[in-house]
Order: C-alpha cells, then structure tokens, then sequence
C-alpha cells in the first residue's frame, strides 16, 4: 500500500518568513495530494489540493508543487503570520482507491511574532 | 452551510465495553469516511461509505465497524473495546471523490 513519509516532524520561524514542508509517497499511481490544517482541538481542514496532472498550484500565501517521477510534493508558505501555527499534514491517494487518504506524520508549525 | 456534525465529542468507556460514535455529513455529501487519529499512529484510515456502500476500508481488526443510512448519515462502532482504542475518531465527507471536510471529531477514552 501506499506510504507517506513527511519532514521535517517541527518547524519554527519567524512570522513573514517562509516555511516549507516536504513529503515523499512511495504508490506511483497516487494521483491526488491534499494538505490538511489542524489546530488544536479541531479536525484537520483542507488547505491546499493539487493532482497528478499538475505542477504546482498557489492560493495567495499557499503553495503546493508536485515531482512525480521523484515521487514527492511540498507546501510553501509565504509571509508566515501567527495564525499559521498548527499541525500541517500531507497525504496521498490512489487512482481508484476513492477516499482513502493515507497521511504524513504531520510538522508542528510555530510561527514566532 | 453546517459542517459535519460528530457526536458526541468526548467519550470514557471501560475496556471490554462498546462503543457507537455518529456522524452527520454536510448536506448532499455521499461519501463518509472515519479515521483514527493517535499520537504514535498518526492519521489512519478506518473504511469509507458512498450511498450506503461501504467503498473502502483499512487494515484495522473486525472490531472496528461502520454503516451509513440513506439519508448519509454514519455511524461506526468498535467492540470489545481495548485500551489501545483510546483516541480521535474523525468523521470526513465529500461529494464525490477529493476534498474531504472533517469534523472535529469525538475523543474516545478507554478505561
């Protein structure tokens, strides 16, 4: 099956500098790649969603670029504000597998004012 | 629009006990997924429903079960319950396939 594997485990920056998560899958035939946002207390929520027939995707201070044939992803975060800080995670899925996501170990993000 | 309702949000059962934890979709959403969700774990996929058909499902024991109404509405339900089932149960919903909302789930504590 499919395995996501997400770096780093934390990360710290200063508010309006840039923050950057990877993450490798090992399924080539893994065709979708959302990245989910959880703040404590809360379930994760969709921030970001880019397919196999894409490159990269943006969305204002987000933004997601895919490598298939290295089989990884990243998010990118510009600007980092405060309210940034959470618990980010990737996560791949199959062609055909329907919604079954399987998910990175998540990156604490802290965003120092 | 509401989100996806999970009740109820928190839980303390004793081992051995079981356990039904519900989950209302966002309004037209067909397809309903659970996770669990522990800190040595991390996020795992528990089985997926789309019209009442059960469309996935993950590598967890038969103790872990789930259905949905015609109405999307779902349910799942762990049995015999063990200590190592203390954790996050998160209920998502889509449309179609892609772009799951989750709900901010019901935290299970097995004593």
């Amino acid at each position: 099956g499919e395995n996501v594997e997400q770096h780093p485990s934390t990360l710290s920056v200063q508010e309006g500098d840039s923050a950057v998560i990877k993450c490798t899958y090992s399924d080539s035939a893994s065709n979708y790649f959302p990245w989910y946002k959880q703040e404590l207390g809360k379930g994760p929520q969709l921030i970001i969603d880019i397919r196999s027939n894409v490159g990269e995707k943006k969305d204002q201070r987000i933004a997601v670029t895919l490598n298939k044939t290295a089989k990884h992803f990243s998010l990118h975060i510009t600007e980092t504000q405060p309210e940034d800080s959470a618990v980010y995670f990737c996560a791949a899925t199959p062609q055909g597998a329907g919604n079954k996501l399987t998910f990175g170990g998540g990156t604490r993000v802290l965003v120092k004012p | 629009k509401a989100g996806v309702t999970q009740t109820p949000r928190y839980l303390i059962k004793t081992r051995g006990q079981q356990v039904t934890l519900s989950c209302s979709p966002i309004s037209g959403h067909r397809s309903v997924s659970w996770y669990q969700q522990t800190p040595g774990q991390g996020l795992q996929f528990l089985f997926e429903y789309f019209s009442e058909t059960q469309r996935n499902k993950g590598n967890f024991p038969g103790r872990f079960s789930g259905r949905q109404f015609s109405n999307s509405r779902s349910e799942m339900n762990v049995s015999t319950l063990e200590l190592g089932d203390s954790a996050l149960y998160l209920c998502a919903s889509s449309f179609e396939t892609y772009g799951y909302t989750f709900g901010s789930g019901t935290r299970l504590t097995v004593v």
